[in-house]
């Protein structure tokens, strides 16, 4: 089956201790995203990615950090400089960057939800 | 500031019944629009989308209508249904330099009571 696994489902985090989310799709898109909810909120852009070895910042990108070595793999670092980590991490990925294309709508995996100890 | 605003926080339908979720945006340069649908603990699923160069698109039991103008969309889910229960997103990209990026509302959390 065609999809996005994030894993783990859920993790937790020491103070000082940075942590990896992952995240593979075999949907053979080039855009990968990274999320974050809050609750009550809506999904903010953490970093994103065109294609393979690129990544730009989202919104939020202060204290995370992002590889983009396969085109199937996007992991998310979670460094010890994000002060207020606990929350639901979405990835997402689409065919391509477009301009209002349905290129452009993006899948996403089932979350992981980080917490801090 | 908010360029997708999704301004009832829930809303209740008895089943059977019609579902209007409302969505209004400040950004004239978004031009294509999406909804999403959320379960607890789970990502988003797509649901439906609509281009600027329209004003109405219709997927089974769910149309979105778009006004340009008023800069405004609803989705209508009709006839409601006991698994339409879910918190449903209202998204928004625009042309030009970050067009890659989907603006996000808060979210209506939608009860459908049977």
């Amino acid at each position: 089956d065609g999809g996005i696994t994030q894993s783990p489902k859920y993790l937790f985090r020491k103070e000082g201790q940075n942590v990896t989310l992952s995240c593979e799709q075999n949907l053979n898109h080039d855009a990968m995203y990274w999320y974050r909810q809050d609750p009550g909120q809506g999904l903010r852009l953490i970093y994103y990615s065109q294609i393979v070895n690129d990544f730009q910042k989202g919104d939020i990108a202060e204290g995370y950090s992002v590889s983009r070595e396969k085109k199937e793999s996007f992991p998310l670092t979670v460094t010890s400089a994000q002060k207020n980590p606990t929350a639901f991490y979405l990835c997402a990925s689409s065919i391509a960057v477009g301009s209002g294309s349905p290129k452009n709508i993006q899948y996403f995996g089932a979350g992981t939800r980080l917490s801090v100890l | 500031d908010q360029q997708v605003k999704q301004n009832s926080p829930s809303l209740s339908v008895q089943e059977g019944r019609i579902s209007i979720l409302n969505c209004d945006y400040t950004n004239s340069m978004f031009d294509y629009f999406l909804w999403y649908k959320k379960y607890p603990a789970e990502g988003p699923t797509f649901l439906i989308s609509i281009s600027s160069i329209k004003d109405k698109n219709e997927d089974g039991r769910f149309t979105v209508f778009l006004n340009k103008s008023a800069k405004h969309l609803s989705l209508h889910i009709v006839p409601s249904q006991p698994g339409d229960s879910a918190v449903y997103f209202c998204a928004a990209s625009g042309a030009g330099a970050g067009s890659y990026q989907l603006t996000f509302g808060k979210g209506t959390k939608l009860s459908v009571i049977p």
